[in-house]
This record gives structure tokens, sequence and C-alpha cells, in this order.
């Protein structure tokens, strides 16, 4: 079975610090895809970045980055210099083959919101 | 590209009732996914469709949800009868592969059963 785990339900900063947002995954596939995304206040999701398994190096997106170590099954977000707009809650997902082996799933975490005072 | 475009975006209706959620995925894609949104669960996969097929509808409640995919442009997810606890926003999504691509989602529906 697959699993996202997002143990930060909320995190409160203030604008300007750099927030890491945690998400560690399970799954028994050795071929699996990982995924953040963005649900502002407006509601809509809105997809920031893919990973597959055999790319471990991390990626860095103006003040995104994010952290992929195999090896503790997380795939970590961080924003850096926080601002306003990065209100959300934030999602991190996974792709994996289902239980048939036929078809992958797209599974999400629980979510964690991120509050950015001024 | 306009998008995964669901409607309606709100549905009030009373308990017992009928309900259709409609979702028009992204020209292209051929996974389609429907999923439901509330504070207490999270967003939960309720089933999915690769090619118009339905691949998984493990995560579909109760016999009273029903889904189709009658051809690569339009969906439906159908409720009957409608319980206060379907309460929900309701999310489609489309992408080319199935769990192995980025998904791209509808607005949603907020459903409110009352």
């Amino acid at each position: 079975a697959q699993k996202v785990t997002q143990a930060q339900t909320e995190i409160s900063v203030v604008e300007k610090e750099d927030v890491t947002l945690d998400c560690v995954y399970e799954t028994r596939d050795t071929t699996y895809y990982l995924f953040w995304y963005k649900q502002p206040p407006s509601g809509e999701l809105v997809f920031l970045i893919r990973r597959n398994s055999f790319d471990e190096q991390n990626e860095i997106s103006g003040r995104y980055s994010w952290n992929f170590q195999k090896s503790t099954s997380s795939f970590n977000f961080t924003i850096t210099a926080s601002q306003v707009v990065d209100s959300a809650v934030y999602f991190c997902a996974l792709g994996a083959l289902n239980s048939g082996g036929s078809n992958y799933k797209l599974t999400f975490g629980k979510g964690t919101l991120l509050t950015v005072n001024p | 590209d306009a998008g995964v475009i669901q409607s309606p975006r709100h549905e009030v209706t009373e308990m017992g009732q009928e309900v259709t959620l409609r979702c028009k995925p992204i020209s292209g894609h051929n996974s389609l996914f429907w999923y439901r949104q509330t504070m207490m669960r999270g967003l939960e996969l309720l089933i999915y469709f690769n090619n118009n097929v339905p691949i998984d509808d493990s995560g579909m409640p109760e016999d009273r949800f029903s889904a189709k995919m009658p051809n690569a442009s339009f969906s439906t997810l159908k409720i009957q009868p409608s319980e206060p606890r379907d309460s929900a926003v309701y999310f489609c999504a489309s992408s080319l592969g199935s769990g192995n691509t980025e998904a791209f989602f509808g607005q949603g529906t907020r459903l409110t059963v009352v």
C-alpha cells in the first residue's frame, strides 16, 4: 500500500522567514513519482513539481526548493524568504502502481496549512 | 487550453435528491480522476479512469456513488440519493498518465446537502 504523511498540520511564520514543509512517503515500488501541489485560499489545486524515484537531484525554482532523500523516503519542500502570498495549503502526493500493478495511482497527503504573517 | 472544466461550481440540494457533477478533462489527457475534499478526511481519491475505463473505484464510499466516462472528453459523478455527509468539494483532475505525470485539477464543485 502507498501512503503519504505530512506530519505538520499547520505552520505559521513571519514574512521573510524560511520554512520547510515535510513529506514522508511509503511504497514498495522501485519506480514512483512524487509531487507537490499548492491550494491557495481561492481553492484551486496548483501543480508545483514532479520528481521520479530515479532522480534524487535537488531542485530549485526561485524561492522554492525541494530535497528528495530516498534513504529516508522524504521529499521536503522549502520556501525561502516567505511572502504573504505563499499562504496556502500544500499537498505532497505519491504516484505508484496500484494493487493490480497495471496503473499508477496518485495518493495525496493530508496537507500542511502554511500561514505567512506580515 | 481551457484546463479541466467542472460544473456546476456550487450545488445545494436537499437530502435524498440525485446530484450529478460534470467534468471535461484537458484534451489529449488519457487519465481522469475524481477526488473529494473535506476538512476531516483531506483529499480522497474516489475513482480514476484510464482511456475511459474505470481502473480503481476502491475509494467510492458507497453504492450511492457512481461515475461514468462515456468518452474521452466527458465524465460524470453521480450521487443518488444524496446525504448531508456527502457535503464536500469534489475535484476532477486529468493527466497524460495515471499517476506518473502531474494531474491538473478543475476548480472543484462545492456540494452542500441540506
